[in-house]
Order: C-alpha cells, then sequence, then structure tokens
C-alpha cells in the first residue's frame, strides 16, 4: 500500500481564497483523523471520523472549517474564506479499528498570504 | 477531558549521551499509548506501542518506554543517541473505549550534537 496520501504538498493561496486539502486513507482502514501541526500550538487534532461519520469535530477551530468523508477511501479538510492564521501543515492519518497506531500521510503545508 | 504531557519542550545533547522524555497523561481508564517521531520536514513516524501486557516496550532504532500505570506515565528512553535522532518526539493516547480519537502531547524537540 501507497500509505496515507494527501494533496497538494503545498498550498500558497491569497487570504479570502477558499482552500481544499485531500486525504485518501489506506485501503481498509476505518478511521481517519485531520490534524493540524503549528510552532505555536504543536499538533492540534481537528476532526475524527469512524466508517465515514464524522465522531468528533471539537478541535475544528471555527465555521470557517469543515471537512466531509463521502466514502471510505478519500476526505476534504475545507477552509472558506482562508486566513493568514490559517498557515500551518495539515496532516491526515488513519487507522483500522481496535488497537493499532496511526499512520500519517505527508503532510499539506498551507501558506496563506 | 484528556490531556497529554511531555515534560521538556527542547532538549539538547552530545552523541553517546542517554535520552529520556517524559510523558503523562490525565486518563484514568484503560489507554493505548504512543511514540511517534518526526524527523525534519517528514511525518510522523511511528517508534513504538504500548496497548497491553509488558510495560516495557521496545521499539525501532533502539528506542523503548516504560508504561507506569500508578504514575500515569509512558517515558520514552534510548541509552545512546546519535546524531540521527535530531527530531521531534510526540507522546500520543488513545482512551481504549474513545472509539478511536488520539491525541498528542506537545511536542519534545531533540537536538543532537556531533
Amino acid at each position: 500500500d501507497a500509505g496515507v496520501i494527501q494533496s497538494p504538498r503545498h498550498e500558497v493561496t491569497e487570504m479570502g481564497q477558499e482552500v481544499t486539502l485531500r486525504c485518501k486513507p489506506i485501503s481498509g482502514h476505518n478511521s481517519l483523523f485531520w490534524y493540524r501541526q503549528t510552532m505555536m500550538r504543536g499538533l492540534e487534532l481537528l476532526i475524527y471520523f469512524n466508517n465515514n461519520v464524522p465522531i468528533d469535530d471539537s478541535g475544528m477551530p471555527e465555521d470557517r472549517f469543515s471537512a466531509k468523508m463521502p466514502n471510505a477511501s478519500f476526505s476534504t479538510l475545507k477552509i472558506q474564506p482562508s486566513e493568514p492564521r490559517d498557515s500551518a501543515v495539515y496532516f491526515c492519518a488513519s487507522r483500522t479499528g481496535g488497537n493499532t497506531e496511526a499512520f500519517f500521510g505527508q503532510g499539506t503545508r498551507l501558506t496563506v498570504v | 477531558a484528556q490531556s497529554v504531557s511531555q515534560h521538556n519542550h527542547h532538549v539538547i545533547l552530545s552523541e553517546a549521551a542517554s535520552l529520556e522524555l517524559g510523558c503523562n497523561y490525565s486518563y484514568g481508564g484503560t489507554v493505548n499509548l504512543f511514540w511517534y517521531v518526526q524527523y525534519p520536514g517528514q511525518h510522523l513516524q511511528l517508534l513504538l506501542k504500548y496497548f497491553s501486557g509488558d510495560p516495557l516496550v521496545k521499539g525501532i532504532k533502539g528506542f523503548e518506554a516504560e508504561f507506569i500505570k500508578s504514575k500515569f506515565s509512558f517515558n520514552l528512553r534510548k541509552p545512546s543517541v546519535q546524531w540521527s535522532d535530531t527530531a521531534e518526539y510526540f507522546c500520543a493516547v488513545k482512551e481504549s473505549d474513545s472509539g478511536g480519537k488520539l491525541q498528542f502531547g506537545a511536542g519534545t524537540q531533540v537536538v543532537v550534537t556531533p
């Protein structure tokens, strides 16, 4: 398996624009996580899904952020409108059920100017 | 709410020195525990994990961690570090009955000098 695949790897956008980050989890994994990493706040859990259903989105910063998982092989994290303070590395991770670890993607480095 | 605390934000040490990174969590129930490593510019990779059984867990690259339930701790150790161990290290906790939420500590930046 190719692992967790995220796209794009880098995104530079202007303030106010919509940004969509994409994630393909490892085949067979039924939990998916979106994390944001910044120097100031470290690694923050934004939202996670079990079997395509959002279980906990308490980490989503505000209404500008939304995440979907339309099927078991694809998830998106959307920011609309984007702001400079959204600049960070966004990681997607997936895992199977039970006692297993999460596998991380390479991340998307977002810069909002 | 569950929380994960890592004691040190930055550690600087010389090659061949011993490393110990502290991790404590707040949840009182059954937990799964993990240490991840993030090399510069890369994604997080699993170093080791504890689910049950022997509280002393051995991972990759000579790392080990000890789960002490009474202290709610899961400290990471390596007897002799190398320059290539320069990275950020994250402790993570999942409550066994939480349905999957994986919570990370703030991370510890480790710099190993030649």
